[in-house]
């Protein structure tokens, strides 16, 4: 069965560092997401990239957040400069077509930002 | 804006007790509703959905039934096993393609 990949698992890295995550959403899938959630609180949306392009963001994705397709096949979340506040599990997800459409997540990449 | 709200956890039963783990929501319109399952180490699964009122999700033996009236989705099994034991979350999708999820329910079942 085709799932969403998320790569590293774990990431710990130094306050003012750039990181980027990386997810494989399901191949025929054309929407595609980033959440994350801080320990113990809830799963919040931060991005969602359609045609290329942006297409919803929240008000936590600010100008250190960027999302890329550089390829047929990867789905990239960058944030630029890290803040302690960064860390938390972020979670890519896909689905086939837009609203109200099932979206298939990924494992998460847990981030720690010290 | 559209949120959900679900009972507080954690909650722990014995194997083959009932479950129920309450869910409502807010939103302008009508909503489809989820509910997702997320076991120890792994990322968020869909369990089950409902996209309109009335309908009744159902799968691996939990069930949830969209009911507009009282803006809830509660999930139910009637007997739990060990292998239930996981992080439960009700969440919604209107229009915008964002999903929002309520806050997770901790389910440990005891053998």
């Amino acid at each position: 069965e085709p799932e969403v990949t998320q790569t590293p698992s774990h990431q710990v890295t130094q306050m003012g560092q750039e990181v980027i995550l990386r997810c494989v959403p399901i191949s025929n899938h054309l929407y595609f997401y980033w959440y994350r959630q801080i320990l113990g609180q809830k799963v919040e949306f931060l991005v969602s990239f359609y045609n290329n392009e942006i297409s919803e963001k929240s008000e936590i994705f600010d100008d250190q957040f960027s999302v890329e397709r550089p390829d047929g096949s990867n789905f990239t979340l960058k944030i630029r400069s890290t803040k302690l506040e960064d860390s938390a599990m972020y979670f890519c997800a896909s689905s086939l077509s837009g609203p109200r459409e099932t979206q298939y997540f990924g494992p998460g990449t847990r981030l720690l930002v010290l | 804006g559209d949120s959900v709200t679900q009972m507080e956890g954690p909650v722990t039963l014995s194997e083959e007790a009932f479950l129920t783990i309450n869910c409502t929501y807010t939103a302008t319109g009508y909503p489809s509703l989820f509910w997702y399952v997320q076991y120890p180490g792994e990322g968020l699964q869909l369990l089950l959905k409902a996209t309109k009122a009335d309908d009744k999700g159902s799968n691996k033996g939990f069930e949830a039934t969209y009911r507009k009236e009282t803006t809830s989705f509660h999930l139910e099994k009637g007997s739990v096993q060990v292998s239930d034991s996981a992080v439960y979350f009700c969440a919604l999708s209107e229009g915008a393609q964002k999903l929002v999820f309520g806050q997770g329910t901790r389910l440990t079942i005891n053998p």
